[in-house]
């Protein structure tokens, strides 16, 4: 069985740039949950996706936006990038909304 | 809103010695409370979880209690090893929200000597 996979593992962007994180959920999962863990800090959730819809939304402005395929793979889109974007993101999936999330190793995004 | 606050850390315990890592919580309902490890380069494993007051979760020697009159959940082990070494995340889910959005804690940096 395979856990969930991020791509990339790192990636360096300068400000006003766009980045798109990808995330390949565990098999058997159809809930996808984006969170963004800055340097020190504990992770925030960005936000959730069940069955290729948006059903949860964290403090998060709308330049961060979200997609979920029909396999349940997802994408975290980031448009005009700020150097405070700089963090791990991670993805993690589970088999419903409420049930256990199982995370990724994280993208590792860092704004110049 | 729902929040947790840990310890401030960083912890440093000699191999074998009795670790605690502090937690309290603010929550509308009735949340689920979870600790979470993070080992360097990885993402975050599920160490143990309690879903309800006065329930006590376990796993590889760590426990912690749901305590709803202290609203705390505080982390144990009796006798550390080297490989504990690892930053520690308390988080809770639910509290009134219809998915599963986890908050949590800033983490704990737990370090073990020999």
């Amino acid at each position: 069985e395979t856990g969930v996979t991020q791509s990339p593992t790192h990636l360096i962007k300068t400000r006003g740039q766009q980045v798109t994180l990808r995330c390949s959920s565990q098999s058997g999962h159809n809930t996808v949950s984006w969170y963004q863990q800055a340097l020190g800090q504990g992770p925030q959730f960005i936000f959730q996706y069940y069955r290729e819809e948006e059903n949860g939304r964290g403090n998060f402005p709308p330049r961060f936006s979200g997609l979920q395929f029909p396999n349940y793979s997802s994408e975290l889109n980031v448009n005009a990038l700020e150097l405070d974007d700089s963090a791990l993101y991670l993805c993690a999936s589970s088999s419903g909304q409420n049930n256990e999330q199982f995370f990724g190793p994280g993208t590792r995004l860092t704004v110049l | 809103g729902n929040s947790v606050t840990q310890m401030e850390g960083p912890v440093t315990l000699s191999e074998e010695a009795f670790l605690t890592i502090n937690c309290t919580y603010t929550a509308t309902g009735y949340p689920s409370l979870f600790w979470y490890v993070q080992y360097p380069g990885e993402g975050l494993q599920l160490l143990l979880k309690a879903t309800k007051a006065d329930d006590k979760g376990s796993n590889k020697g760590f426990e912690a209690t749901y305590r709803k009159e202290t609203t705390s959940f505080h982390l144990e082990k009796g006798s550390v090893q080297v490989s504990d070494s690892a930053v520690y995340f308390c988080a809770l889910r639910g509290g009134g929200t219809s998915y599963g959005k986890l908050t949590f804690g800033q983490g704990t940096i737990l370090t073990v000597h020999p």
